[in-house]
């Protein structure tokens, strides 16, 4: 079984550009999460899909960043425009809906550089 | 709300020896679940060993296992002989039932295994 895959796998971009992440989860996982990870510190969360539903977004800086997640499966991540403040490792990861034992898994993610 | 705390930075252990990573945490939520993940330098957070709050058993799972400390408030992750492989940083994170599948992150541990 295939795990959860991202790309690009690293991206570098000027300020004030444009940039997409793309996401495909585990196969039958109902919940996406984006999560942004700082150099040298833990994951923190963007954004948490349930289906096709963003059910919390509360940290996600909507003035320049956006996602969707359409028919409930891939996922994409934007930023327009970026700042040097977003390079980051953007990270995907999926789970199973129901139990406070499952497990989160998680892509490789994408490392973005803003020059 | 809920918190991860991961006191040390960074650890060093000799190869074939044990290592203790230490983790507390801090949450109003009746039951919850509590996970180790390591990310290697490729980027991917590789989930390593659950425990649930109920649980009556500390976790294990190979060469790791978890010390389980509900009164402190602490889940410590036990590495047994160590191999080279294991450098990398590992992440304390916890599931709460109050906040559905919501996972939160400490800011992680690196690991050197010296030979």
């Amino acid at each position: 079984e295939a795990g959860v895959v991202q790309s690009p796998r690293y991206k570098i971009i000027e300020k004030k550009q444009p940039v997409a992440f793309w996401c495909n989860p585990i196969s039958g996982h109902n919940t996406l999460y984006w999560y942004r990870q700082n150099l040298g510190q833990g994951p923190e969360l963007l954004i948490r899909y349930e289906n096709e539903e963003a059910v919390d977004d509360s940290q996600l800086p909507k003035d320049r960043f956006s996602a969707e997640r359409l028919k409930g499966v891939d996922s994409t991540l934007k930023i327009q425009p970026a700042e040097l403040g977003d390079s980051a490792v953007y990270l995907c990861a999926s789970s199973l809906q129901q139990g406070l034992g499952m497990t989160a898994f998680f892509g490789q993610g994408t490392r973005l550089t803003v020059v | 709300a809920q918190k991860i705390t991961q006191t040390q930075p960074g650890m060093f252990v000799q190869e074939k020896e044990a290592v203790t990573l230490d983790c507390t945490y801090d949450t109003s939520d009746p039951s919850y679940g509590l996970f180790w993940y390591k990310q290697p330098s490729s980027g991917e957070m590789i989930f390593l060993i659950y425990q649930g709050s109920y649980d009556q058993q500390n976790a294990t799972e190979g060469r790791y296992s978890l010390n389980f400390q509900k009164a402190r408030k602490s889940a410590n992750l036990v590495i047994s002989a160590s191999q080279l492989g294991d450098s990398a940083m590992y992440f304390c994170a916890m599931r709460g039932s109050n906040t559905g599948n919501q996972f939160y992150f400490g800011t992680g541990t690196s690991l050197t295994v010296i030979p």
